[in-house]
């Protein structure tokens, strides 16, 4: 088991839905990111919130929504998503900048 | 050209055998180097996490940084059918900025071992 933990699991959703993916994590790390990771490829950066403020967007579309309710919390909003967004998306946590990044096992998400 | 490559394998050994997986990066910024494994359907998991040049040991893996050479090397000893994984090595500039926290992976590397 991971110490970052992100629900649900597993997601189906349709291209008008609104869902919302979480993650946690408990080991006081002041650092949170969201990464997409399509089949056979390595992550790719989403977003960065350093001490809950979003630090970097990597041009990510408006239709994914971060939120970071506090120093143990991260959302991604998901809105009008289309079907090429199918991916696991990670969330990582680290102590800095400098510091190690801590994935989760991801949400796989499915867009029909 | 790719700012970090990967030799993205599939690579397949016997149980017991010596495993060499190797990254090479073109950005000298780069301070702050890791492995990860990743299995399937699960999260990369950090397994070595170094800083600038040198050697570091962890049971049977043992990471080594050559800055110089811009090129890092993660050895597994006496391999075993469980440490059969996609190996992704990740390197960062650090500091602050437009950098922060910003992972930059080589491909991965499918590694297999066999009983």
């Amino acid at each position: 088991d991971t110490e970052v933990t992100q629900t649900p699991k597993h997601l189906v959703m349709g291209m008008t839905n609104k869902k919302s993916l979480k993650c946690e994590q408990h080991m006081g790390h002041r650092a949170m990111y969201w990464y997409k990771q399509k089949a056979k490829k390595p992550p790719e950066l989403m977003f960065v919130y350093s001490y809950e403020k979003l630090s970097i967007n990597e041009s990510v579309p408006s239709r994914f929504s971060p939120e970071c309710p506090n120093s143990s919390l991260l959302n991604l909003h998901l809105h009008a998503l289309q079907p090429e967004d199918s991916a696991l998306y990670l969330c990582a946590s680290s102590q800095d900048s400098s510091a190690a990044l801590h994935f989760g096992n991801g949400t796989r998400l499915t867009v029909t | 050209q790719k700012e970090v490559e990967q030799d993205p394998g599939p690579l397949s050994v016997p149980e017991g055998a010596i495993v060499s997986l190797n990254c090479t990066y073109s950005n000298s910024a780069f301070q702050y180097f890791m492995w990860y494994r990743q299995y399937s359907r699960k999260g990369p998991e950090l397994l070595m996490y170094t800083y600038s040049s040198g050697n570091k040991e962890d049971g049977r893996f043992t990471a080594q940084v050559d800055k110089s050479s811009k090129y890092i090397s993660l050895f597994i000893r006496d391999s075993q059918p469980s440490d059969s994984a996609t190996y992704l090595c990740a390197m960062s500039a650090g500091a602050g900025g437009t950098s922060y926290g910003k992972l930059t992976f080589g491909q991965g590397t499918i590694l297999t071992v066999h009983p």
